[in-house]
C-alpha cells in the first residue's frame, strides 16, 4: 500500500527555534507538497516539490528522490508559524489524488 | 487570486437528511476532489472528477455520491446522513497536464455535524 509516514506528530518548540517535520514515502512520486493548515480547517499550498530544494521567506523544504524523503524547516520560528503541516505525494501512476501524511501539529511558544 | 470556495463553513443536519455539500473553482482546472479529514487519520480521498460528467471513487466512496455538470463545481453528495459522516470536508482542485506535478489548492473547509 502506498503510504505518506510524517514525524513528529506533535512539536512544541520556543521563539526562535529551527524547526524540522520530516515526510518519507513508500514508492515513486511524481510531486510532493508540503501544506499548512491553521485552526479552522483552510488549507494553503507552501510547496510543491519533485527534486531539489526550494526556499519561501523563513520557509525551506528538500527532498531526496532515492532516499523517497522530504524535509520542511522553518528558521527563526515564530507563534504565528503554529499551525498543522501536512506532507501529500502524488504516486507516479496513480490517480490524481493526493496521498497524506497525518500532519504534524506545531507549537511556537513565545 | 485563485479561488476555491466551499459553500458553507459550518453544517449542522440530522440523521437520514440528504445533503449538498458545494464547492466553485474559478481557475478553469479540470481536476476536482472531495476530501474528508478526521482525527488521527488524516486527509482520504473520497471521489474526484477529471474532467465535467466524470468522477471516479476515491479511497472512502461509500455513502457519498458526487455531481460534476460544470467545470467549475463540483458536489458532494450524502444521500442519508449518519453520524459517522461527522467531519471536515475539503475540497480542492488542480491544473491536469497528464504529469502529476501541478499545484493543489484547497477550499476553507465545511465542518459537518450529524445529529
Amino acid at each position: 500500500k502506498n503510504e505518506v509516514e510524517q514525524s513528529p506528530q506533535n512539536l512544541t518548540a520556543q521563539e526562535g527555534e529551527f524547526i524540522t517535520i520530516n515526510c518519507s514515502y513508500s514508492v515513486g512520486i511524481s510531486a510532493l507538497h508540503w501544506l499548512q493548515q491553521h485552526p479552522g480547517g483552510g488549507i494553503v499550498s507552501l510547496f510543491m516539490l519533485s527534486s531539489g530544494k526550494k526556499k519561501h521567506g523563513r520557509l525551506i523544504a528538500t527532498i531526496n528522490i532515492q532516499e523517497k524523503h522530504s524535509s520542511l524547516h522553518i528558521t527563526a520560528s515564530h507563534p504565528r508559524d503554529s499551525a498543522v503541516y501536512i506532507c501529500a505525494v502524488r504516486f507516479r501512476g496513480g490517480a490524481d489524488g493526493l496521498t497524506f501524511g497525518k500532519g504534524t501539529h506545531l507549537i511556537i511558544q513565545p | 487570486d485563485v479561488k476555491v470556495t466551499q459553500s458553507s463553513r459550518y453544517l449542522v443536519k440530522r440523521t437520514g437528511e440528504k445533503v449538498f455539500l458545494e464547492c466553485v473553482q474559478d481557475m478553469d482546472h479540470e481536476n476536482m476532489f472531495w476530501y474528508r479529514q478526521d482525527p488521527g487519520l488524516g486527509l482520504r480521498l473520497i471521489y474526484f472528477s477529471y474532467d465535467v460528467k466524470m468522477k471516479e471513487k476515491g479511497d472512502i466512496p461509500e455513502g457519498y455520491s458526487v455531481s460534476r455538470e460544470k467545470k467549475e463545481r463540483f458536489s458532494l453528495i450524502l444521500e442519508s446522513a449518519s453520524t459517522n459522516q461527522t467531519s471536515m470536508y475539503l475540497c480542492a482542485s488542480s491544473p491536469s497536464t497528464g504529469q502529476g506535478n501541478t499545484e493543489a489548492f484547497f477550499g476553507q473547509g465545511t465542518r459537518l455535524t450529524v445529529v
